[in-house]
């Protein structure tokens, strides 16, 4: 089984802060997957990653294939960037997913 | 375009009840998820669907069973609803060509 582990649990910012969510895992995969649940439980998927970096918008993802890690970034953070952010492995029609950073963002 | 549905939002079953969740999507998508998240655990796969007629165990299938009525649906049934299977269910299709995973709203249900 592959585990999936995030880093950290929590994270708070002040506005404009740049930061750094972190996932490992453990065996090969096809691609990773960071998704997004508001407070209200929506959840939404932000990128899909099968090797190097992808941005969107203040958001930008990275992985190392060789590593087993990848990270996302949030620059000039905001409020509404408050969430829980999910990362998930993907072995093709299976995934297994960490158990999400909680981000809270102090105006 | 509607996107993924569920009903219900919200349930409460005693224990020994049974209930199916029913799941819609309308993005021609072939592949179909069911997963449960409890607090501290995140998500996980009880079953999914690669494609119309056909369905797979995920991680913690036990208590459940599904139904791909066809391509839109993908329904979840608890027989005997247990205490343990208290849980927000959310449902999932996912695009063949980016997998990129589209999630319903999610259904609170509490087994008491």
């Amino acid at each position: 089984k592959n585990e999936v582990e995030q880093s950290p649990q929590n994270l708070t910012a002040q506005e404009g802060e740049f930061i750094t969510i972190n996932c490992s895992y453990s065996v090969g995969i096809s691609a990773l997957h960071w998704l997004q649940q508001h407070p209200g439980g929506g959840i939404v998927s932000l990128f899909m990653l099968s090797s190097g970096k992808k941005k969107h918008g203040r958001l930008i993802a990275t992985i190392n294939i060789q590593e087993k890690h990848s990270s996302l970034h949030i620059t000039a953070s905001h409020p509404r960037d408050s969430a829980v952010y999910i990362c998930a492995v993907d072995f093709g029609n299976q995934f297994y997913f960490g158990t999400g950073t909680s981000l809270t963002v102090i105006p | 375009n509607a996107g993924v549905t569920q009903t219900p939002k919200f349930q409460v079953l005693k224990t020994g009840q049974s209930m199916t969740l029913q799941c819609a999507q309308d993005m021609n998508h072939n592949s179909m998820y069911w997963y449960r998240q409890d607090p501290g655990m995140g998500l996980r796969l009880i079953y999914y669907s690669a494609s119309e007629g056909t369905t797979d165990k995920g991680e913690v299938p036990n208590g459940y069973n599904v139904s791909r009525l066809n391509k839109r649906e993908f329904s979840l049934r608890l027989e005997s609803a247990a205490p343990s299977q208290t849980s927000v269910y959310f449902c999932a299709s996912s695009d063949r060509n980016t997998y990129e995973q589209y999630f319903g709203p999610g259904t609170r249900l509490t087994v008491t």
